[in-house]
C-alpha cells in the first residue's frame, strides 16, 4: 500500500495469484479518481479510473474499489502476469477545485515466476 | 498516431547552464503539466496550464519556467538556479483542466 517516506512499498506476488496494491488519499471532496501503471524509464500509462458516485469499477483483469469513507482506493489484478511488474501510482482530484491531479507515492509490483 | 512527446529522452548538461526540454502533443487537449521524479518517488507538479497563454505554479517550481504560446507545445526550462536538477521529467496533458492525463515516455536530465 501508500506510505509517506522516501522508499516505495513493495507488493511481491507469484505468477497467476490476485494482486491487491492500496492507496489512502487525502482529499475528502476529491471525486475522481485514476489508477496509472508506470514501467522502468518508462511514463505513467492510464489504468483505470473511477468516479465518486460509484464504489467499484472493472476492467480487464482490473478492478478498482472505492471506500469514501475511509478515503481508501484499491486497484486489484486478476491473475497477475509478469508484465505487470511495474510501480503503480493512485491519483486524486477534486474536479469542482482549482487544483490538479495528486498523485500519491506510488508502490512497486513484482511479479514472481 | 496521436500522442504526447517528449524530447530528448536523455540529456547531459553542465552545471550552471540552462537547458529546455521539450513537450509536444497532437491531442488537441487544452491542458498540460510538467512533472519532476526522482528515484523511488512518486510525481511531482513543476508547473501546469490550463490553457494557451496561462500557466501555474505547481508544488516544486523553484529554479524552473515555462512558457505556453502555442496549445501544442509547452516547454520546460531548467534554470542555473535550481539546486538539483538531475531527474526524470514527465510532461503531461488532459483534454480538459482536471480530467485524465496522458504522459509522454519522460526525459531524463543528468547535470555534471
Amino acid at each position: 500500500g501508500e506510505s509517506v517516506g522516501l522508499h516505495l512499498p513493495t507488493l511481491s506476488v507469484q505468477e497467476g495469484d490476485n494482486s491487491i496494491i492500496n492507496c489512502a488519499y487525502s482529499n475528502s471532496a476529491s471525486d475522481y479518481f485514476i489508477w496509472y501503471k508506470q514501467e522502468s524509464g518508462k511514463g505513467p500509462q492510464f489504468i483505470i479510473d473511477i468516479r465518486s458516485n460509484m464504489d467499484k469499477r472493472q476492467g480487464q483483469r482490473v478492478t478498482v474499489l472505492l471506500n469514501k469513507t475511509v478515503k481508501h482506493l484499491s486497484l486489484q489484478i486478476a491473475a497477475t502476469q509478469p508484465g505487470d511488474s511495474a510501480v503503480y501510482f493512485c491519483a486524486e482530484n477534486w474536479t469542482s477545485g482549482n487544483t490538479p491531479l495528486v498523485f500519491g507515492k506510488g508502490t512497486r509490483l513484482s511479479v514472481i515466476a | 498516431d496521436g500522442g504526447i512527446t517528449q524530447s530528448p529522452k536523455y540529456l547531459f548538461r553542465k552545471e550552471g547552464q540552462n537547458v529546455t526540454l521539450s513537450c509536444e502533443q497532437n491531442l488537441n487537449h487544452d491542458a498540460m503539466y510538467w512533472y519532476r521524479q526522482d528515484p523511488g518517488q512518486g510525481l511531482r507538479l513543476i508547473y501546469y496550464s490550463q490553457i494557451v497563454n496561462d500557466f501555474q505554479k505547481g508544488d516544486i517550481a523553484e529554479g524552473y519556467s515555462v512558457s505556453r504560446e502555442k496549445k501544442e507545445s509547452f516547454p520546460l526550462t531548467v534554470t542555473s538556479a535550481q539546486k538539483n536538477p538531475t531527474a526524470f521529467y514527465l510532461c503531461a496533458s488532459s483534454r480538459r483542466w482536471n480530467t485524465e492525463a496522458f504522459f509522454g515516455q519522460g526525459t531524463r536530465l543528468t547535470v555534471v
